[in-house]
């Protein structure tokens, strides 16, 4: 039972290079969430998918895209990085209507030169 | 202004220290109060959460909240080395649905 899997753990990217951060979770949590978090900053949430099919805009939502691939996989994308998208990147799930406990992954560590 | 806003420390105590970590908030539509704890180079887990004003605790942490000052305190007993982490404070309104709205984390080191 691995929980919430991110893969890479690791990556670094040029100014306008592109790349999908790929999360995938083996509880059959119908929510997931991708979040961001910068020193000084916290976490903010960047998209969430309530359900398989559905994603909704977070509080930062722009630069990115998300697809809920099925019920187990929700991936993030970056089409053109910019050094502002420096960060850590998190993927969570949750059980539907139980958003207070969210299961993290270990995060993938992003830098844009 | 942030909705939640949390010191972000750091914060170092000895081992054996009572710890007293604590948010403010704005928002008085929150209702549901929760504590991650942050390992280096982990994600965050639960610790514990609370439902409206009160008390709740779960052996040697105990979450606080006072929603008339609009103020929410964890308290770590008996702290060990193995409490050093980062510990966020996590808000969510009434609503099931609801997005949660986190602190910027307090950085916690317990020294032997």
């Amino acid at each position: 039972n691995a929980g919430v899997t991110q893969t890479p753990k690791f990556q670094v990217l040029k100014t306008g290079q592109s790349m999908t951060l790929q999360c995938a979770q083996d509880m059959n949590h119908n929510s997931m969430y991708w979040y961001r978090q910068d020193p000084g900053m916290g976490l903010r949430l960047i998209y969430y998918s309530a359900s398989e099919g559905t994603t909704d805009k977070g509080e930062v939502p722009n630069g990115y895209n998300v697809s809920r691939l099925n019920k187990r996989e929700f991936s993030l994308r970056l089409e053109s990085a910019a050094p502002s998208q420096t960060s850590v990147y998190f993927c969570a799930s949750s059980e539907t209507g139980n958003q207070k406990t969210q299961y993290f992954g270990p995060g993938t560590r992003l830098l844009v030169l | 202004q942030k909705e939640v806003e949390q010191d972000p420390g750091p914060l170092s105590v000895p081992e054996g220290a009572i710890v007293s970590l604590n948010c403010t908030y704005s928002n008085s539509a929150f209702q549901y109060f929760m504590w991650y704890r942050q390992y280096s180079r982990k994600g965050p887990e639960l610790l514990m959460y609370t439902y409206s004003s009160g008390n709740k605790e779960d052996g040697r942490f105990t979450a606080q909240v006072d929603k008339s000052s609009k103020y929410i305190s964890l308290f770590i007993r008996d702290s060990q080395p193995s409490d050093s982490a980062t510990y966020l404070c996590a808000m969510q309104r009434g609503s099931t649905l609801g997005r949660l709205y986190f602190g910027r984390g307090t950085q916690l080191t317990v020294w032997p």
